[in-house]
């Protein structure tokens, strides 16, 4: 098993359309939790952290569910510019949590 | 603010051949990383270090070689290249693992095409 597994996509959705990702990961111990942006050609930058209590940025909605080992990125009333790829990033143990460890990344398209 | 820089931003090596990309970063950051894009793999980790003079293989390390004799920089080397390190390189740095949630700040990319 994948130590961080994302659903590749891509989702296609409407300019303000609601759109959910999620993310799984397989260490139960692990430790910090991101999602990142990453435009086409371009180095990915933090979008959010992640936090226990689950939290909002904006039209950005992250949750972590360290029960079932999943986060999952809640976008609403998306943006023509929020068409990137959206990438999962885990920090998990071993090594004294030195590791940071990305997903493959989910694809959205927002479309006019 | 430079943050994370990277050279060379584009390259083309013949098989065989040796090169070396720089990273350098001016924030200070003890964690430096290297990692590999390709489509459909994601961001694999080649080499990262955990403070100067310290190095150590992530999850693809065969290939490649890399040394951290300053804090702000973080060299990654082909020694003998090969078409199946054809790939975009990313360099990241981070604070450090012992405060939660501390960001990872990447350099824009090396285009490296191996023929």
């Amino acid at each position: 098993r994948k130590e961080v597994e994302q659903d590749p996509g891509p989702f296609n959705v409407p300019e303000g359309a609601t759109v959910a990702f999620n993310c799984t990961y397989s260490n139960s111990a692990s430790q910090s939790f991101f999602w990142y942006r990453q435009d086409c050609r371009k180095e990915p930058k933090l979008l959010m952290s992640v936090y226990s209590s689950g939290n909002e940025d904006g039209r950005f909605t992250a949750q972590l569910n360290r029960a079932s080992q999943y986060i999952s990125l809640l976008i609403r009333d998306s943006k023509l510019s929020d068409s990137a790829t959206y990438l999962c990033v885990v920090n998990p143990p071993g090594t004294g949590f030195q590791k940071l460890v990305f997903g493959t990344g989910t694809r959205l398209l927002v479309s006019p | 603010n430079a943050g994370v820089t990277q050279t060379p931003k584009f390259r083309v090596l013949k098989t065989g051949q040796s090169m070396t990309l720089l990273c350098a970063q001016d924030m200070n950051h003890e964690y430096m990383y290297w990692y590999r894009q390709d489509p459909g793999m994601g961001l694999r980790l080649i080499h990262y270090s955990v403070g100067e003079g310290t190095t150590a293989k992530g999850e693809v390390p065969d290939g490649y070689n890399v040394s951290r004799l300053k804090k702000q920089n973080f060299l990654l080397g082909l020694e003998s290249a090969a078409p199946s390190q054809t790939s975009v390189y990313f360099c990241a740095s981070r604070p450090t693992a012992f405060q939660m949630n501390t960001e990872a700040f990447f350099g824009q990319g090396t285009r490296l095409t191996v023929v």
